[in-house]
This record gives structure tokens, C-alpha cells and sequence, in this order.
């Protein structure tokens, strides 16, 4: 079957670094998405990777590694308005995208 | 301003009552979906468009039908809503036939619930 796994839950400090990681299976792989939602708002589109290595988009950065199946993004200098829930999303052969389960991210003062 | 425009954002209802809930984007995106969201379990798509007249259904059609009269507006119909299907609805739609590489622009969701 098709699956993406990424923690439930992940927690950080104010200012500090936080690396969500998602690893999947998927029947063809056309690139790796991350997208935020805030508790009771839509997804907004975050990143796309589409070839091995790492974007940054301001203090966000993602990065892929197609031989091993992985991504992750990466958060630097947390806010407090980062705190949300992160999903990453793969496109498969059928043109789909399959999502995780999404990871929330707790950031304390 | 760009935006996926779905109606109503809250909707309590009783089973069997068919419902529409509407969902407009003004981007010209060929590309349309329909996603519900239950805690633990993401996104799960319900049905996705290609284009006009174009639809085909995603991993959880049951219950639902859907239809693209017009590139802008894709609605979402519930014949006989059931219990089983309060969840959390939102629509996407995405520039170009690849979505994954622009990302989807999301409606601001429907709350629907069936009593």
C-alpha cells in the first residue's frame, strides 16, 4: 500500500530549530510537497521538492532524498504563529497526491 | 484577490437531507478537489476534476457525487448524508495539471454535521 509517515506530534522552544521528517511508499514518485495548517484554517502550500537536496524559503528550508525515500522540513527561528499542524504529500504515479497524517507542532515560550 | 471560495462554513443537518456545498475559485485552475479531514486521519480525497466535465473519484467517493459544469465551480453533493460523514470539508484547486509542484490553493473549509 501507499503510505507517508511523519511524527504526531513534535515540540520546541521559542526561537530554537525543529526538523519534522516524513518518509513514504508510494507506487512512483513526482515530488514531495509540505503544506501548514493553523487549527481550524486550510492548508497553505509551503515547499515542493521535486529533485534531491534542499530549498529554502526564508526561515523554512525542505529537503529530499529520493534514494532513501525521506524528506523533512526544516524550521528555524521559531515563532509562536508557527505552531500548527505540518502534513507532507506525494505525488504518485496515478497523479495523486497521498498526504500523511500531518504533525503537530507545539512551540513553548 | 485570488481565493477558493466554498459555502457554507458550517452546515448542521439531519440524515437523508441531500446537500450542495458550493466551491468557486476565480484562478482559472483546470484542476479541482474535494478533501475531507477527520482528526488522525489528514487529508483523504473524495473526488478530483481535471477540467470541465472531467471528474473521477479519489480514495473515499462513497456517498458523495460531484460534477464540473463550469471550469470555476466544482460542487460537492450529498444525496443522503449519513452520521459517518461529519468531517471537515475543504476544496482545492491548483494551477496546472502537475499540483503537486505549485501547490493547492484550499477553500476555508465546511464543518459539516449530520445528525
Amino acid at each position: 500500500g501507499q503510505s507517508l509517515e511523519q511524527p504526531s506530534e513534535v515540540t520546541a522552544v521559542e526561537g530554537a530549530i525543529v526538523q519534522i521528517n516524513c518518509t513514504y511508499q508510494t507506487s512512483g514518485f513526482y515530488g514531495l510537497s509540505w503544506y501548514q495548517q493553523h487549527d481550524g484554517g486550510a492548508p497553505t502550500f509551503l515547499s515542493y521538492n521535486g529533485l534531491d537536496g534542499l530549498e529554502e524559503t526564508g526561515r523554512f528550508s525542505s529537503f529530499l532524498s529520493r534514494s532513501d525515500s525521506y524528506g523533512y522540513l526544516l524550521l528555524q527561528e521559531l515563532q509562536m504563529k508557527d505552531s500548527a499542524s505540518y502534513f507532507c504529500a506525494v505525488r504518485d504515479s496515478n497523479y495523486q497526491l497521498i498526504w500523511g497524517a500531518g504533525t503537530k507542532l507545539i512551540i513553548k515560550p | 484577490e485570488a481565493q477558493v471560495t466554498q459555502n457554507p462554513r458550517y452546515l448542521i443537518t439531519v440524515t437523508g437531507k441531500k446537500l450542495t456545498v458550493t466551491c468557486s475559485q476565480n484562478m482559472n485552475h483546470e484542476y479541482m478537489s474535494w478533501y475531507r479531514q477527520d482528526p488522525g486521519l489528514g487529508l483523504r480525497q473524495i473526488y478530483y476534476s481535471m477540467n470541465v466535465e472531467v471528474t473521477d473519484k479519489g480514495d473515499v467517493p462513497e456517498g458523495y457525487k460531484v460534477s464540473r459544469k463550469e471550469k470555476r465551480n466544482f460542487p460537492l453533493i450529498l444525496e443522503s448524508p449519513s452520521p459517518n460523514q461529519t468531517s471537515l470539508y475543504f476544496c482545492a484547486s491548483s494551477r496546472t495539471g502537475a499540483p503537486i509542484s505549485y501547490g493547492y490553493t484550499f477553500g476555508s473549509g465546511t464543518r459539516l454535521t449530520v445528525v
